[in-house]
């Protein structure tokens, strides 16, 4: 079955420092969304991506998908202890039926020290 | 608008029991999404219903089931359950009236621990 993989694991920056997380999958995809999960808290949407090279900002944050739509990023610019959270990149099932499903990387759980 | 609203939060069952997880969605949303999330699997796909209807559904074994109402309401059933079964157990929705992926709309979830 469809694959996403999420890079690293795990994060740990000083307040002020930046952070990039990545994901790959072995197939190209329709498009790319991400979402963070506060701790104790459940997954929220940031950002769709579809376009082929598409570069979207939301403040701070930079998301990118690639030419070959196959991989995305995510960059948080000075990161802040409210970014602390686990980010998650997802990417819909692949072929035939896209309803509902959609395959999470493993996540990136990013910790900030103040 | 009210958001995705899970019942109940927290649960503890014993093995070889069953459980009931609800799930309503957010107004006008027809399609319900549930998920499995555990620290060791991260966040699996269990099964997707629109209008009534499962389309979609994760491999799961059969214990889990799910059924959606008429009022775009959702439950998931597990029965028999396992250890392994402990999670926490997201239900999404989203307006999905083309089929084409749209942002999921998470709820808080239902912790379950079963021991």
């Amino acid at each position: 079955g469809q694959q996403v993989m999420q890079i690293p694991q795990y994060q740990h920056v000083q307040e002020g420092e930046d952070f990039t997380t990545y994901c790959n999958s072995s197939t190209t995809l329709s498009n790319i969304q991400w979402y963070k999960q506060r701790p104790g808290g459940h997954p929220v949407f940031l950002i769709q991506l579809v376009k082929s090279g598409e570069v979207k900002k939301q403040k701070r944050l930079t998301f990118q998908f690639g030419e070959a739509k196959k991989n995305s990023s995510l960059h948080i610019t000075a990161t802040q202890t409210t970014d602390v959270g686990t980010y998650f990149c997802a990417a819909p099932n692949a072929g035939g039926t896209s309803y509902g499903k959609l395959t999470f990387g493993q996540g990136t759980i990013l910790t900030v020290h103040p | 608008k009210a958001g995705v609203t899970q019942t109940p939060r927290y649960l503890i069952k014993t093995r070889g029991q069953q459980v009931t997880l609800s799930c309503s969605p957010i107004s006008g949303h027809r399609s319900v999404s549930w998920y499995q999330q555990t620290p060791g699997q991260g966040l699996q796909f269990l099964f997707e219903y629109f209008s009534e209807t499962q389309r979609n559904k994760g491999n799961f074994p059969g214990r889990f089931s799910g059924r959606q109402f008429s009022n775009s309401r959702s439950e998931m059933n597990v029965s028999t359950l396992e250890l392994g079964d402990s999670a926490l157990y997201l239900c999404a929705s989203s307006p999905l009236s083309t089929g084409r992926n749209t942002e999921a709309f998470f709820g808080q979830g239902t912790r379950l621990t079963v021991v």
